[in-house]
This record gives structure tokens, sequence and C-alpha cells, in this order.
């Protein structure tokens, strides 16, 4: 079974306005670790809110944020005032138990996402 | 802060050949540094866990002994594709842990491995 699933394989949206893209996951875990990572064309992976499990406000960072529903194991990013920078390849990646499993970051499969002017 | 290069960042090489990938993280030091490859338009794919000192932690299906992996210092970890071949062909990232601060993982810029 899929542990991170983004199930927006691509999205546009116009200069300006918010987005938001959907991640939901699956683990039994107590504890665990949800990333938000953006890949431009350029490849690199740039990082950009973490949200941990015990948190119990909504991550934020700027014109990003998580909608953070432990409830339904979703979390989703949320991008306001969007900005043809911010044209990109996103995913959302979790790490569970990191004594059990290392650390290891699991990732969804991806959003593109292409703002329109 | 929490930089984490790769060097090359494009190399072509015949089949056949072995390459050598570098990761450094620049700014921190990592104990724990990850492997990820990558095919076009699809997630990463982690390919294992490089741990300072000693041997790599390979995920289910990555050979070992194709996919060499060293991490001789807190700040570098290289792979090594031996005999490569054209299937290899891939975009290699790695990834570096930063326990000290924000125990977040911070990736290289990748490496575009084409081999003919």
């Amino acid at each position: 079974a899929q542990k991170i699933t983004q199930t927006q394989p691509g999205m546009f949206v116009q200069e300006k306005e918010a987005v938001t893209l959907d991640c939901t996951y699956d683990t039994s875990d107590q504890s665990y670790g949800l990333f938000w990572y953006k890949q431009p064309s350029s490849g690199e992976m740039i990082f950009l809110i973490y949200q941990g499990s015990y948190d119990e406000q909504n991550a934020t960072e700027g014109r990003y944020s998580l909608n953070f529903q432990k409830a339904r194991k979703s979390a989703n990013l949320v991008i306001s005032a969007s900005q043809l920078g911010d044209s990109a390849m996103y995913f959302c990646a979790m790490r569970e138990d990191y004594k059990a499993a290392g650390n290891k970051l699991t990732f969804g499969g991806g959003t593109r996402v292409l703002v329109k002017p | 802060g929490a930089v984490v290069s790769q060097h090359p960042s494009r190399v072509i090489c015949k089949s056949g050949t072995s390459v050598k990938i570098e990761c450094r993280s620049l700014d921190f030091q990592a104990t724990t540094m990850f492997w990820y490859r990558q095919f076009p338009k699809q997630s990463l794919m982690l390919m294992a866990t490089s741990n300072e000192g000693s041997k790599a932690t390979y995920e289910q299906g990555v050979e070992k002994d194709k996919f060499l992996i060293n991490h001789a210092s807190l700040t570098l970890s290289t792979l090594t594709v031996t005999s490569a071949h054209p299937e290899d062909s891939s975009f290699y990232i790695c990834s570096a842990r930063d326990t000290l601060y924000t125990d977040t993982q911070y990736f290289g810029p990748g490496t575009r491995l084409t081999v003919l």
C-alpha cells in the first residue's frame, strides 16, 4: 500500500491566487514527521516546511502553510499568493519512527504546479 | 545554512566504466546521508542509507556491489556506480541529515548520469 499519496498529478493556478496540494499518508506510528519539498526544473530538492505528528499547531513558513489533519491523516500544503517562480514539482514526504526506520523519507508521487500569469 | 553539494552535476560515460559521485554537507556535520534515484517524471526512490564510519544500508532490490557507497567523514559520502550500463542512466540525488539543529534532510542539487 502507498504510504504517501498525492492524488493531483498536475494543476494550474493563476498568479497571486492560493493553491492547495493534497497529501495523505498511512502509518501506524505515533511519532512521525511530514515534509514538503519543491523540485524546480533544475532538479534540486528544496525543503519547504515540516510538521511533526505531535505539533498541535499547523506549520507555517512564509507563503507556505501546512493544513495538518491528523485524524484524517492528511497534510496538505497551501501556497498563498502564487508567484511564477512557484511553478515546479512538489513532493510530500514522511519520516516514520526514526529508531525503526532510520530517518528514511518516503515520498509521494508528486504534484506538478504551473502558475499562469 | 544547510547546504549540500554534489559533484559532478552531469556526467556522460561509456558502458562498462565506473562513475563516482560525491555528496558533501558544507556547513553542518551529517552522520547519515541518503542516496536517491529519480527517473524522469517520477518520484524519488531511496537507494541506500549511508552511515559515517559503517556500512551502508541498502534498500531492497538495490545491488550493493553495483552501487558502492562510502561515508568516510562527517561531511562526505560517495556513490560509485560500477560497470555502468545504459539502464543506470538516471538522476541521482543525495541528502544529508542535519541532526544537530533541525533533524531535516537537505538535498544536493543532483547528478545526471548518462551511460552510452
